[in-house]
């Protein structure tokens, strides 16, 4: 079974850039969750969809970022503008339902200079 | 918000020793998480718990749910160089392992040969 796919792998942008990450869930897994994760700590959720709904999305700083899944399947996660501090792994995670085991892919690093 | 307090920030130990590692929080959760991540790769998930008082073992490795469901503790037995990695405790708000997670800062851990 194919795991979380996650794209690009690296990214290296500008301050004030815009920059754009995707995310393919396990096959029929209808949970779907961002995590930014920083150097030295642990991943902190962004938000959380059920199937294309959104099911949590407090800690998301949504002056700059954004999230959809539109089809509810792949999701795509924004940054605009992005800051010096946004420089960290974005992980994304599927699970079967909102109830079940999640399954991270490898992330996206992002450096902002 | 909740937040979990996860020690020892970092261990060295010798091929072979025994390992324990721990989390606690202010906050109660309804299911502890063990994961581990490798450089590069999304953290996976190693040992799910849900009752308090509970005892999981998954191979050489063991946890505990704290009977206040403030803390967990995470063992590793006879450890070997493929265990080096960070290793992070994970509090759910639900019933079950797909709930929201907080994760602690990680353990990172080196083993010597």
């Amino acid at each position: 079974e194919a795991g979380v796919a996650q794209s690009p792998r690296y990214k290296i942008i500008e301050k004030r850039q815009s920059v754009a990450f995707w995310c393919n869930p396990i096959s029929g897994h209808a949970t779907l969750y961002w995590y930014q994760q920083i150097l030295g700590q642990g991943p902190k959720l962004l938000i959380q969809f059920q199937n294309n709904g959104v099911v949590d999305d407090s800690q998301l700083p949504k002056d700059r970022f954004s999230a959809e899944r539109l089809k509810g399947v792949d999701s795509t996660l924004k940054i605009q503008p992005a800051k010096l501090e946004d420089s960290a792994v974005y992980l994304c995670a599927s699970s079967l339902s909102y109830t079940g085991t999640q399954f991270f892919g490898p992330g996206t690093r992002l450096t902002v200079l | 918000g909740q937040q979990l307090n996860q020690s020892p920030q970092s261990m060295f130990i010798q091929e072979g020793e025994d390992v324990s590692m721990n989390c606690t929080s202010s906050s109660i959760f309804n299911t502890w998480l063990w994961y581990k991540q490798d450089p590069g790769e999304g953290p996976v998930l190693l040992i799910a718990l849900y009752k308090a008082g509970e005892l999981t073992s998954n191979g050489r490795l063991t946890a505990q749910f704290g009977i206040t469901r403030k803390d967990s503790f995470l063992n590793i037995s006879a450890s070997i160089p493929s265990d080096v990695g960070i290793y992070f405790c994970a509090g759910g708000s639900g019933e079950t392992s797909g709930s929201r997670l907080t994760f602690g800062e990680g353990t990172q851990l080196t083993v010597n040969p």
